[in-house]
């Protein structure tokens, strides 16, 4: 079974400084990591994945993620965090062979204060 | 262009009750995926259909739920006799998928629609 576990439920930080959220996973295999986020009655965006190749991956916005695998971990980043960025981000994870489907964390609100 | 749709974008119905949420995908994408958003239990899979291949009905939680896909395109997720635990916001995501279990490069990347708020009272 495959399992991702956001640690934090909430991280505050003021605008400028730089955001870490936090994901850990569990799967059979490689993985396959994927970072959305979704804003207030909207849907999931995708952010950015990792499938092979470089351990930072960047993305949409500013955002970038650090594939580590020996501790398992995927956490997203960026280096000057916006008013706007608040929002509640996802982790989810599939391996590259099995189900398709996506498992994701439980989300962690990301709260940027001006 | 066009992202994913889904309809309607909020349903209110009564408990034992049938109802149909509409899923639009991507033109051209060829797997499409049924997720559930609900409080208590975060983002859950429920149905994955590739192309013309038997759906993975893996993450349906009762037989009350159903979905299909017509012409390989838009999907329609069923549930009979709603619940009031089915309350719940409907999520619809469509990707570019090859039937070989891994693809990568820009395919796999699961592109989601804005949701069906449902509730049952």
């Amino acid at each position: 079974a495959q399992s991702v576990a956001q640690p934090e439920d909430q991280v505050n930080v003021a605008e400028g400084n730089p955001l870490t959220v936090k994901c850990t996973y569990s799967v059979s295999g490689n993985p396959y990591l994927f970072w959305y986020v979704q804003y207030p009655n909207r849907g999931l965006q995708f952010l950015l994945k990792y499938i092979t190749g470089d351990n930072l991956v960047k993305g949409s916005y500013g955002f970038e993620a650090e594939f580590n695998k020996s501790q398992t971990s995927f956490h997203l980043k960026k280096p000057s965090a916006l008013v706007s960025d608040s929002a509640l981000y996802f982790c989810a994870v599939r391996a590259l062979t099995g189900r398709r489907a996506l498992t994701f964390g439980s989300g962690t609100r990301l709260q940027v204060q001006p | 262009g066009a992202g994913v749709s889904q309809s309607p974008s909020n349903k209110v119905t009564e408990k034992g009750k049938d109802v149909e949420l509409r899923c639009d995908p991507i033109s051209g994408h060829t797997a499409l995926y049924w997720y559930r958003q609900s409080l208590g239990q975060g983002l859950e899979f429920l149905i994955y259909f590739q192309g013309n291949s038997a759906p993975d009905k893996s993450g349906l939680p009762s037989d009350r739920f159903s979905a299909e896909r017509t012409g390989g395109s838009v999907s329609t997720l069923t549930i009979q006799r709603t619940q009031q635990e089915d309350s719940a916001v409907y999520l619809c995501a469509s990707s570019f998928t090859s039937p070989r279990t891994f693809s990568g490069g820009n395919q796999e990347t699961q592109y989601f629609g804005p949701g069906t708020r449902l509730l049952v009272l």
